[in-house]
């Protein structure tokens, strides 16, 4: 079963610029998560997805920050325009909504490092 | 979600059992212990979870204490590949798809 997929792996940019990740999640999975992961810290939720609605958005920036999920497969994560304090690791997540969140297991990809300069 | 405490850094030698704690002491009756893992350069592993039985699976045990408010993941063989962050999380179940909340976890290293 092919994992959580992540472009780009890597990106450095010059602060006020913009700058997008795309995630595709496991095939089936309807809820996809989008996590910032600062240096030193643990993953904070920034969006919740599931299909192509939002669940969750409570923690993103919304001045800076948007994403989509269209057709409630692939998704994208946005920063216009993008700020020192943005660096970080942005991580997507999905998972099986089976019905019993007991048994639902988050499954992250592996992950895109931003560099703002 | 309840907040857990969690001790930064912990040494285990290879081949011996990891006994990682962590301190929910704040937890509520409607939520379970997560255990996930982050090997570097990678995206969090999900490890095992639980109510208020121990658990076990193929990867790690879980113990919880009777009055729940605290619990303990156990890697009973440690090996080098083991070396990760590993996050403590409590997290409501009620509701499909509730968040995790991560905090700093416990940076363990296996030691050949």
């Amino acid at each position: 079963e092919a994992g959580v997929a992540q472009s780009p792996r890597y990106k450095i940019i010059e602060k006020r610029q913009s700058v997008a990740f795309w995630c595709n999640p496991i095939s089936g999975h309807a809820t996809l998560y989008w996590y910032q992961q600062i240096l030193g810290q643990g993953p904070k939720l920034l969006i919740q997805f599931q299909n192509n609605g939002v669940v969750d958005d409570s923690q993103l920036p919304k001045d800076r920050f948007s994403a989509e999920r269209l057709k409630g497969v692939d998704s994208t994560l946005k920063i216009q325009p993008a700020k020192l304090e943005d660096s970080a690791v942005y991580l997507c997540a999905s998972s099986l909504t089976s019905g019993s969140a007991y048994q639902e297991t988050q499954y992250f990809g592996p992950g895109t490092r931003l560099l703002v300069l | 979600d309840a907040k857990t405490t969690q001790p930064t850094s912990m040494d285990c030698a290879e081949g011996r059992a990891a006994n990682l704690p962590c301190n929910h002491s704040t937890i509520s009756g409607n939520e379970y212990v997560y255990w996930y893992r982050q090997i570097h350069s990678q995206g969090p592993q999900y490890i095992i979870h639980g109510l208020k039985n121990n658990e076990t699976n193929e990867m790690a045990s879980l113990i919880i204490t009777e009055d729940r408010k605290s619990s303990t993941l156990i890697l009973p063989h440690a090996t080098l590949r083991d070396t990760a962050v590993y996050y403590c999380i409590v997290r409501v179940v009620e509701t499909s798809g509730s968040r995790l909340t991560f905090g700093e976890g416990t940076q363990l290293t296996v030691n050949p």
